[in-house]
């Protein structure tokens, strides 16, 4: 069974400081791997969907790798600010209908 | 662009009432879910459909049902609620097959049942 683990729970650091959260995964047989971000009390936004056979996605600040072989991704946000405070969650799709498991996640705080 | 809709956003219930959350999307997605959030343990797969007329279970299917008789609409109904099933409960759908597509979700309904 796909084990998703999101390591730390939580993260707070100084505004302007580079972000980097990890992901790791058990099963190296993934169709794709999901960042998602989460606001107190709202649904889940997507921020970076990295392919099967892709090693990284880019998107603004926002850059995400993916090693299949060791199974890991980070995620890296360059200069956080106080408007990245969320909380960060990756998901790995398991087959190719869409289904996804999650990590718990992990909580970051931005101090100004 | 509605996107995912989910209703209601908050709903509380005693033991042993029934209920149905409801999930619609405009966006021509094949691949539906509804997932539960739970402290500390990440987003859990209920129920998924690949279309209409198809529906199947995820990781913790007991205690709720589903139906897909619409590609837009992918009810979730609580058949004899339990505190148990105190959560935040998400639909979110996407186009199936390629690994491409990313999942959109709603915004939730956080359910209380005492």
């Amino acid at each position: 069974k796909q084990e998703v683990t999101q390591i730390p729970a939580a993260l707070s650091v100084p505004e302007g400081e580079n972000l980097v959260l990890n992901c790791s995964f058990t099963d190296s047989a993934i169709y794709n791997l999901q960042w998602f971000r989460q606001d107190p009390g709202k649904g889940l936004t997507s921020l970076l969907l990295i392919q099967s056979s892709q090693r990284e996605q880019t998107s603004g600040r926002l850059n995400a790798s993916l090693d299949k072989s060791s199974g890991r991704s980070t995620l890296y946000i360059a200069a956080s600010q106080p408007g990245d405070s969320a909380t960060y969650l990756c998901a790995v799709m398991t087959d190719s209908w869409g289904k996804l498991q999650f990590g718990a996640g992990t909580q970051v705080v931005v101090t100004p | 662009n509605a996107g995912v809709t989910q209703t209601p956003k908050f709903q509380v219930l005693k033991t042993g009432q029934s209920m149905t959350l409801q999930c619609a999307q405009d966006m021509n997605h094949e691949y539906m879910s509804w997932y539960r959030q739970d402290p500390g343990m990440g987003l859990r797969l209920i129920h998924y459909s690949v279309g209409a007329g198809i529906t199947d279970q995820g990781e913790v299917p007991n205690g709720y049902n589903v139906s897909r008789s619409t590609t837009e609409d992918f009810p979730l109904r609580l058949l004899s609620a339990a505190p148990s099933q105190t959560s935040v409960y998400f639909c979110a759908s996407s186009y199936k097959g390629t690994g491409a597509s990313p999942l959109h979700f709603g915004n939730g309904t956080r359910l209380t049942v005492t």
